[in-house]
């Protein structure tokens, strides 16, 4: 079956501009997680959803971060005023339920320049 | 809250020696352990998982890690790697919802 997809693979921007990245889940999975990954480190945790609600932002950076997931499927990441410091990949991952095995997308690659 | 160390940032090795991926980890509640591979311009995969029960668990592509309460260790180990094994290693620890990575261990396998 269709695994986690994220879009657009790679999106460079300019410093001070808004994006939007894109995650679409598994299918049926009720939990979703955006996490960062920045050059030569591990995922760090940013946002957790469990159907519609933000069950956990607490790794919100700041408040030029923000995430939504309307209908309990698909997630957008949005990030306002955008900055060099906020390159990195953006991994989207699901679950089935809450505290099962998460399944990991491609990620998106955002460069700011 | 939790928190992991893997204390190699990179593991050259030849191909088909054994090969020992080490992972520590801190916490003050139970937690489930993970690993996961990450191919160049891929997601991370999940290798294996501990999360109750013998604390030697066995996953895919011949990897396995044992649990070590005592040490608060998850060390990956596969005993004759290949070279399509060279990829990016996270070790991880979750808590409830609130899942942690290492910064990774860079596998080379070298012929």
């Amino acid at each position: 079956g269709a695994g986690v997809s994220q879009t657009p693979s790679n999106k460079v921007t300019e410093k001070g501009k808004y994006v939007e990245l894109r995650c679409d889940p598994i299918s049926g999975h009720t939990a979703l997680y955006w996490y960062r990954q920045s050059l030569g480190q591990g995922p760090e945790f940013l946002i957790y959803f469990q159907g519609t609600g933000a069950a956990d932002d607490s790794g919100l950076p700041n408040d030029r971060f923000f995430a939504v997931r309307p209908e309990g499927s698909v997630s957008t990441l949005k990030i306002q005023r955008t900055e060099r410091g906020d390159s990195a990949v953006y991994l989207c991952a699901s679950s089935l339920a809450d505290r099962e095995e998460q399944y990991f997308g491609p990620g998106t690659r955002l460069t700011v320049t | 809250a939790q928190s992991v160390t893997q204390l190699d940032s990179q593991v050259p090795v030849f191909e088909e020696a054994p090969v020992e991926l080490r992972c520590n980890y801190s916490s003050s509640v139970s937690v489930y352990l993970f690993w996961y591979v990450q191919y160049p311009n891929q997601g991370l995969q999940l290798l294996l998982k501990y999360l109750s029960g013998s604390t030697l668990v066995k996953g895919i592509n011949g990897f396995e890690a044992e649990f070590n309460k005592s040490q608060t260790s998850f060390h990956l180990r596969k005993p004759s790697v290949h070279i399509s094994d060279t990829a990016e290693y996270f070790c991880a620890v979750r808590a409830y919802n609130d899942m942690r990575f290492g910064a990774g261990t860079r596998l080379t396998v070298k012929p």
